[in-house]
């Protein structure tokens, strides 16, 4: 079974300032993928960027990148530049390639509170 | 459709009633999920589709719940007896196949008194 544990419930940061947030994962399958899914009050879920576990590489969008670090089973995401758009609720998913995207298993989501 | 749409946004039902939820998916989008997300934690799979297949319906908590997607398209999610632990947001979301990224509706919020 897969488990993904997100361990900062609200984290804070400056505009134009960069924040990190973590998240560890569980899994004993070798091919997954990672994701990270932005959850603004519209309620919706959006997805921030995703990470198969085969690459080495770490994935980056925009302003928005990952720390991948398999052997520790590290998957954090960075964010650069903030802005107050970026005011949300992040969750960590992970989710195996035998299932395809649509088994995603969630993290408990990280809060980011944005200031000017 | 633009994206993926769920009615009702909010359904407040008393405990015992039955509740259906509906799901309209992107248009020509073949796979539908249905996940359940309580308050303060992070959404929990349900069950999913492809086109009118259900190949997996293991996130179901209890035979009170069941979904159907009988043309392949819109999905509904129907809760019987409903009790009070039913209470959350049901989101659904639908890709254009099992290996691709999935677009979230905004949810039907739930809550049973």
């Amino acid at each position: 079974a897969q488990t993904v544990t997100q361990s900062q419930p609200e984290m804070s940061v400056q505009e134009a300032e960069t924040v990190t947030l973590s998240c560890t994962y569980d899994t004993s399958e070798s091919d997954y993928y990672l994701f990270w899914y932005k959850q603004p009050p519209s309620r919706q879920m959006i997805l921030v960027i995703r990470q198969e576990a085969y690459k080495q590489q770490n994935a980056t969008e925009n302003r928005f990148s990952v720390n991948f670090q398999k052997a520790a089973k590290s998957f954090s995401l960075k964010i650069s530049d903030s802005q107050l758009g970026d005011a949300a609720m992040y969750f960590c998913a992970s989710s195996n390639m035998n299932t395809g995207f649509q088994k995603l298993v969630f993290g408990t989501g990280t809060r980011l509170l944005v200031s000017p | 459709g633009a994206g993926v749409s769920q009615s009702p946004r909010y359904k407040v039902t008393k405990r015992g009633q039955d509740v259906t939820l509906r799901c309209d998916p992107i248009s020509s989008h073949a796979t539908l999920y249905w996940y359940q997300q309580a308050l303060g934690q992070g959404p929990e799979f349900l069950t999913y589709f492809n086109y009118e297949a259900q190949p997996d319906k293991s996130g179901l908590p209890s035979d009170r719940f069941s979904a159907e997607r009988p043309e392949g398209s819109i999905s509904t999610l129907t809760i019987q007896r409903t009790e009070q632990r039913d209470s959350a947001m049901y989101r659904c979301a639908s890709s254009s196949g099992t290996n691709t990224e999935a677009f979230f509706g905004q949810g039907t919020r739930l809550t049973v008194v």
